[in-house]
């Protein structure tokens, strides 16, 4: 049983533009969410997180939403640069367990100059 | 700080022999995690230490698999016998979770061929 799913494998975009990705969770229980990238010969980096007493968190060009009751989640990248080609792992936590989360299978994000 | 440190950074043997793989977390870090990623099975969970204590083995694969940490800055998977199907990159992770944040911090990886 997968507890966090990323539906779209791979997502092509064009330089400028609104990257969105998507991520599904199956466990309510789960109440702190990230996301990470990676890049090719790279360990995964933590990029955003959201807590889930909020429904949106916003860094610079990058912007988690929380859905709760639809159990979903998005990162929008906004503009989206070649830089941020990347894959892109969402995960989720129950956070009185000591840090572990629970990965999805990641979107390979392509910024296409 | 330098990060998670693993070695080695690649690893190729062939079916049979032991391979131990090695991570020293970031410095302070009490909760280590090793993982496995490969193009099948994505990126998943093998075993996950609090201070040093094994808390959740359950993505072990197998009997094959076994690791363990000695002290707060070393820890190692061993894998005895090695099989092909072995074949994958082992991240390991370390985090120092707190009320409001549970991020990992990961080392580039050991990439392990079994021929």
């Amino acid at each position: 049983d997968q507890q966090v799913k990323q539906n779209s494998p791979s997502l092509s975009v064009q330089e400028g533009r609104i990257s969105i990705l998507n991520c599904d969770y199956t466990n309510s229980m789960f109440d702190y969410f990230l996301w990470y990238k990676k890049y090719p010969a790279e360990g995964p980096t933590f990029l955003i997180s959201i807590s889930s007493i909020k429904d949106k968190n916003e860094d610079g060009r990058f912007t988690v939403f929380l859905n709760k009751s639809a159990k979903h989640l998005s990162l929008h990248i906004v503009p989206s640069q070649p830089g941020d080609s990347a894959v892109y792992f969402c995960a989720a936590s129950l956070s009185h367990n000591a840090g572990k989360s629970t990965f999805g299978d990641g979107t390979t994000l392509t910024v296409k100059p | 700080d330098a990060g998670v440190i693993q070695s080695p950074r690649h690893e190729v043997t062939e079916m049979g022999q032991e391979v131990t793989l090695r991570c020293k977390p970031i410095s302070g870090h009490n909760s280590l995690f090793w993982y496995r990623q490969t193009m099948m099975r994505g990126l998943e969970l093998l075993i996950y230490f609090n201070n040093n204590v094994p808390i959740d083995d359950s993505g072990m694969p197998e009997d094959r698999f076994s690791a363990k940490m000695p002290n707060a800055s070393f820890s190692t998977l061993k894998i005895q016998p090695s099989e092909p199907r072995d074949s994958a990159v082992y991240f390991c992770a370390s985090s120092l979770p707190r009320d409001t944040e549970d991020t990992q911090y990961f080392g580039p990886g050991t990439r392990l061929t079994v021929l």
